[in-house]
C-alpha cells in the first residue's frame, strides 16, 4: 500500500532560522494535504496541492506539489515561536479496486525553535 | 460549538474491559474518520464511513473494534477486551467529500 514518508523527524532551529520538511510518496498522489498539530492539540489542516509542479503561499510558509506528483515540500522562513508544533503531510490512500480515497498521514516533522 | 467533538475526553480503563467513545461530525458533513495516534507519531487511519457506510477499515483494525455510525450523523468506537498496546490518543474527523479533515480534540485511552 501507500506510504508517505517524510524527513526529518526533528528538527531544532534558532529562532528566525528558515525550516523545511519534506514529504514522499511510494505512488503518484492525486493531492496533497498539509496538517499542523502543535503540543497537545489535534491535527488542522493547512493547505491542499493539487496541480503538478503547484506552489502555493500562506505569509510565511510556501508549499510546493513535485512535477511527478510524488513529493511536496512545505518552507517555513524566520520561524517564530508559534510555529512550534509537528508538520504532516497526508495522502489519498490506494483503493484495492484502485482509485484512492480517505487520507493517510505521514509520521510528522517535529519543529523545535530554540529562542 | 459547530466542530467536531468528542466524548470522553480521557479514558482510563483496567485491561480487559470494554470503552466505548463517542463523535459528532460537522452537521452538513458526509465522511467520519476514526485515527488512533501515540506519542510522536503520524496519524494512523483506522476506518472511515461516508454517511452510514463504512467503506473500509484499515487491516491494522483487529476484531476487537467496531465502529458504528447509524443514522449517518454521530458515530461510535468501540473496543472490546482492551489491552495495554490500546493506549492511545483516538481522534474522530469528518470532512464534505473528499475535503479537508475537521478534527475533534480527541479521546486519550489509558489502559492499566
Amino acid at each position: 500500500g501507500q506510504q508517505v514518508m517524510q524527513i526529518p523527524q526533528y528538527q531544532h532551529v534558532q529562532e528566525g532560522e528558515d525550516f523545511t520538511t519534506y514529504c514522499n510518496s511510494s505512488t503518484t498522489l492525486s493531492n496533497i494535504q498539509w496538517y499542523k498539530q502543535r503540543p497537545g492539540g489535534h491535527p488542522v489542516f493547512l493547505i491542499q496541492l493539487v496541480k503538478s509542479g503547484e506552489v502555493k503561499k500562506q505569509k510565511r510558509l510556501t508549499f510546493q506539489f513535485g512535477e511527478a506528483k510524488k513529493n511536496s515540500s512545505l518552507h517555513i522562513t524566520a520561524t517564530q515561536t508559534t510555529d512550534v508544533g509537528t508538520y504532516f503531510c497526508a495522502g489519498p490512500t490506494p483503493q484495492p479496486g484502485g482509485g484512492a480515497d480517505g487520507l493517510t498521514f505521514g509520521k510528522g516533522t517535529h519543529l523545535i525553535i530554540q529562542p | 460549538d459547530t466542530g467536531v467533538s468528542q466524548d470522553p475526553r480521557h479514558k482510563i480503563t483496567k485491561r480487559g474491559q470494554n470503552v466505548t467513545f463517542r463523535c459528532d461530525p460537522i452537521s452538513e458533513h458526509n465522511r467520519l474518520y476514526w485515527y488512533r495516534q501515540t506519542l510522536g507519531q503520524g496519524p494512523e487511519f483506522l476506518t472511515y464511513f461516508q454517511n452510514e457506510a463504512q467503506l473500509e477499515k484499515s487491516r491494522l483494525l483487529s476484531d476487537r473494534f467496531s465502529a458504528e455510525r447509524p443514522k449517518g450523523s454521530f458515530s461510535t468506537l468501540e473496543i472490546q477486551r482492551t489491552e495495554q498496546g490500546d493506549s492511545a490518543m483516538y481522534l474522530c474527523a469528518s470532512s464534505l467529500g473528499q475535503g479537508r479533515l475537521f478534527f475533534g480534540s480527541g479521546t486519550q485511552l489509558s489502559v492499566l
